[in-house]
């Protein structure tokens, strides 16, 4: 079944460390996003990615970074530099090209704790 | 900038209640689409409709129906008959169409608990 992967589903680290959320999809979408949940508010748009090598800050990007090295795979560095790193990252993906926003196809999410 | 405003933080209803969901937008685009999506506790978003802006038809799909105002900004989202299985954030977004690819402005959510 064709879909989008988010591993781990729960993920602890100290702060000041580094750590990558993986996400990676079979859905042979373009273009794939990083979004933040914080309790009671809505999906923040870290950063996205059109196509390979390319990639766009969101509207939260700082302390974060991204790579785009193959369609199927996106994952998210949470640096030290980020001030509140403890929240619910999701990963989304979406078909491209018709000049239609198509809906955005959502990972479970990674819930990220950081100490 | 684009705005969505889901007023509504939390509603708690009884089974088979008919519940309605508010959602406000705010952009200066003339072409826009509009968005429901459901979270239940697993945290995953499941796509429920989009709407075109210039698609002012309601629409209905089994229990869910929704009602696009242009007039006045709205898109809401109304369950019939809820069941428990309905309880869950529903996110409300509006897309920026960009390049080739969709940017979508979330609402903060409203969190639906439908009891027995």
């Amino acid at each position: 079944d064709g879909g989008i992967t988010q591993s781990p589903k729960y993920l602890f680290r100290k702060e000041g460390q580094n750590v990558t959320l993986s996400c990676e999809q079979n859905l042979n979408h373009d273009a794939m996003y990083w979004y933040r949940q914080d309790p009671g508010q809505g999906l923040r748009l870290i950063y996205y990615s059109q196509i390979v090598n390319d990639f766009q800050k969101g509207d939260i990007a700082e302390g974060y970074s991204v790579s785009r090295e193959k369609k199927e795979s996106f994952p998210l560095t949470v640096t030290s530099a980020q001030k509140n790193p403890t929240a619910f990252y999701l990963c989304a993906s979406t078909k491209t090209g018709t000049g239609v926003p198509h809906e955005q196809y959502f990972g479970p999410g990674t819930r990220l704790t950081v100490t | 900038a684009q705005k969505v405003t889901q007023a509504q933080t939390e509603i708690s209803v009884v089974e088979k209640e008919d519940v309605t969901l508010d959602c406000v937008y705010e952009t200066r685009d003339t072409t826009y689409y509009l968005f429901w999506y459901k979270q239940p506790p697993s945290g995953e978003l499941v796509f429920l409709i989009r709407r075109n802006s210039f698609d002012e038809q309601n629409e209905i799909s089994g229990r869910y129906s929704w009602n696009f105002q242009k007039s006045t900004s709205s898109f809401n989202f109304t369950i019939t008959a809820s069941q428990v299985v309905d309880s869950a954030v529903y996110f409300c977004a509006l897309s920026e169409a960009f390049g080739t690819a969709s940017k979508l402005t979330f609402g903060t959510g409203t969190r639906l608990q439908v009891t027995l």
